[in-house]
């Protein structure tokens, strides 16, 4: 079946430092998802990318979906400490099935 | 607008009951989706239905689980006879169409057998 892994599993980042995590789905995916999901809360919906190659930023966030679409990073510019929380990609391999497969999620820790 | 509602936020159950979850996604979604989360881990996909369908229970084990989306009310996710090891999150999410729409999730229910 189709499997989503993420690396790095955790992160630990002083705050003001920079923050990458990778996404790489076994099959190749129709679109990504990203969500965050807070200690103790539920996962809420980032940004969802389409297109191959395709880049996309929310303020100092920076998504991107590799060119094979079978990857995607998130990109992190000077964490803060709202910042903290596990990061989980999300990916469809159709149209048709539209079951979203989580990827095993980055916890980013940020140490003020 | 409510958001995804789950009822209730934390059960507590002891081996050998049943444990009811409800899910009444968000107003005009029809699509359902069921989740497990255990502590400090991901998001393990259980099943995704539709109202009155089950389009895809791959993720739902084949005894004791079982889940419905009737035509009118929430979906329910069933777990006879719990055991300790299924004690988790449980997150329900909707969406609205087909294939590329997102996931709206609801705060989950967290399951504790005892």
């Amino acid at each position: 079946g189709q499997q989503v892994m993420q690396i790095p599993q955790y992160q630990h980042v002083q705050e003001g430092e920079d923050f990458t995590t990778y996404c790489n789905s076994s099959t190749t995916l129709s679109n990504i998802q990203w969500y965050k999901q807070r200690p103790g809360g539920h996962p809420v919906f980032l940004i969802q990318l389409v297109k191959s190659g395709e880049v996309k930023k929310q303020k100092r966030l920076t998504f991107q979906f590799g060119e094979a679409k079978k990857n995607s990073s998130l990109h992190i510019t000077a964490t803060q400490t709202t910042d903290v929380g596990t990061y989980f990609c999300a990916g469809a391999r159709d149209f048709g099935n539209e079951k979203l497969t989580f990827g095993t999620g980055t916890r980013l820790t940020i140490i003020p | 607008n409510a958001g995804v509602m789950q009822n209730p936020r934390h059960l507590v159950r002891r081996r050998g009951q049943e444990a009811r979850l409800r899910c009444s996604p968000m107003k005009g979604h029809s699509h359902v989706y069921w989740y497990r989360q255990l502590p400090e881990e991901g998001l393990k996909f259980m099943v995704y239905l539709q109202k009155e369908n089950i389009i895809d229970e791959s993720g739902m084990p084949k005894e004791r689980f079982s889940a419905e989306f009737p035509k009118e009310g929430p979906s329910i996710l069933r777990i006879q006879q719990v055991v300790r090891g299924d004690s988790a999150a449980y997150f329900c999410a909707s969406s609205l169409a087909t294939g590329v729409a997102e996931a709206f999730f609801g705060q989950g229910t967290r399951l504790t057998v005892v």
